[in-house]
């Protein structure tokens, strides 16, 4: 079985450009989450989307930040536009259900480098 | 407020020790689970153990334990006789409605 796809793996920017960020979850898995993660520190929750519903941004910086989840399934993730804080890795992870139950598999991240 | 706390910011050891990683946490709900994670230098963050809040049985799965003790908020985890492939970065995660992580140990275990 496939794991949860990212990409790009790698992405370096010049600060006020736009990106954005594509995942492709475990197929069948309902619940999508991104999450950022800063050097040194653990996993942040951007945003958590049950099917197509975003269910909880309230940590994403809508100034921003975007995400979308069309047909439920594959996600992508934008800023526009980039500031330098926004350098980080940027996870995308999925679950079988929302039920607090069951782990989140994780995808490779994407690096994103503004300069 | 839910908050998981991992105090040590990084542990050195040298294979075969055993090293304990400590991990605290912050919640009013009365059900909830907790996770560790494993992050290698790979990137990905890959799923190790769960943790039910009316499961307070410890696990053990090869060199890896876990200890939850609801009375003390802590669910920590031993690694028995380390190897250098276990170095890594270790997350630890409680979820009631969303997933939080902790800041994460570093372990190195050195040859």
């Amino acid at each position: 079985e496939a794991g949860v796809v990212q990409s790009p793996r790698y992405k370096i920017i010049e600060k006020k450009q736009p990106v954005a960020f594509w995942c492709n979850p475990i197929s069948g898995h309902n619940t999508l989450y991104w999450y950022r993660q800063n050097l040194g520190q653990g996993p942040e929750l951007l945003i958590r989307y049950e099917n197509e519903e975003a269910v909880d941004d309230s940590q994403l910086p809508k100034d921003r930040f975007s995400a979308e989840r069309l047909k439920g399934v594959d996600s992508t993730l934008k800023i526009q536009p980039a500031e330098l804080g926004d350098s980080a890795v940027y996870l995308c992870a999925s679950s079988p259900r929302g039920t607090p139950g069951h782990e989140a598999f994780f995808g490779q991240g994407t690096r994103l480098t503004v300069v | 407020a839910q908050k998981v706390t991992q105090a040590q910011t990084e542990i050195s050891v040298v294979e075969k020790e055993d090293v304990t990683l400590d991990c605290v946490y912050e919640t009013r709900d009365t059900t909830y689970y907790l996770f560790w994670y494993k992050q290698p230098p790979s990137g990905e963050l890959v799923f190790l153990i769960r943790r039910n809040s009316f499961d307070e049985q410890n696990e053990i799965s090869g060199r890896y334990s876990w200890n939850f003790q609801k009375s003390t908020s802590s669910f920590n985890f031993t690694i028995t006789a380390s190897q250098v492939v276990d170095s890594a970065v270790y997350f630890c995660a409680l979820r009631t409605d969303k997933l939080i992580f902790g800041t994460g140990t570093r372990l190195q275990v050195f040859p």
